[in-house]
């Protein structure tokens, strides 16, 4: 099956700083999910973004499915922007489940 | 905007008993999910249901776990005999029909089984 690589594991930033986390697929993909796991367990969805950029506020994020990768960038961090971050794919011409990589533990510091 | 919701959002229980963890997913979708995640863990694939039946399910996913769709807006999990390593985290999803390889998740039910 399809395998998804997510680096770094662990950032630890202070407020105000920018960060780029990556996911790496090792198959091609019909979707691509970024979520934020915020303290409470709960996953919030960021961006569906199976191919090319999107930016929503302080985030953007941008997947080249040519070379199997897909990069969030979180700008000017806040406090708010720790948790943990999940990249998810959808293997091509399926539709069922997708596989979460082991996620990005983000912490920002005040 | 609508949502997938899930009660309740924990639950303590006895090895042993059988436990139901129920989701009311988004009003128009058709596709739903349960994802489950151990604490620290990944979040991990556990069964896909459309059109009233089991789509995919995992290997986690044996004959202690069931679903249904009891009614047109419930979506239910039920395992039988809970053991101590099906203390978990665990996540209804769903997705529309336009598009369903984008799933919505629910704010999760936290078991726990002593």
């Amino acid at each position: 099956g399809i395998q998804v690589e997510q680096s770094p594991p662990d950032l630890i930033l202070q407020e105000g700083a920018n960060s780029t986390l990556r996911c790496n697929f090792s198959d091609s993909v019909n979707n691509l999910q970024w979520f934020h796991q915020n303290p409470w367990g709960q996953l919030i969805n960021l961006f569906y973004i199976p191919s090319g950029t999107k930016q929503n506020g302080r985030l953007s994020a941008t997947t080249v499915a040519t070379e199997r990768y897909s990069l969030l960038y979180i700008s000017s961090s806040q406090t708010t922007d720790s948790g943990v971050y999940f990249c998810a794919v959808g293997a091509k011409n399926r539709d069922d489940k997708i596989i979460f990589g082991k996620g990005t533990r983000l912490h920002i510091l005040p | 905007e609508p949502e997938v919701t899930q009660t309740p959002s924990h639950q303590v229980t006895q090895m042993g008993q059988e436990v139901i963890l129920r989701c009311v997913p988004i009003s128009n979708h058709l596709y739903f999910y349960w994802y489950r995640q151990i604490l620290g863990q990944k979040v991990e694939f556990l069964v896909s249901f459309y059109n009233n039946e089991i789509s995919e399910k995992s290997e986690i996913f044996d004959d202690q776990f069931s679903v249904e769709r009891p009614d047109g807006s419930n979506f239910t999990l039920k395992i039988r005999s809970t053991k101590l390593e099906d203390s978990a985290m665990y996540f209804c999803a769903s997705s529309a029909w336009s598009r369903p390889s984008e799933q919505f998740f629910g704010p999760g039910t936290r078991l726990t089984v002593l």
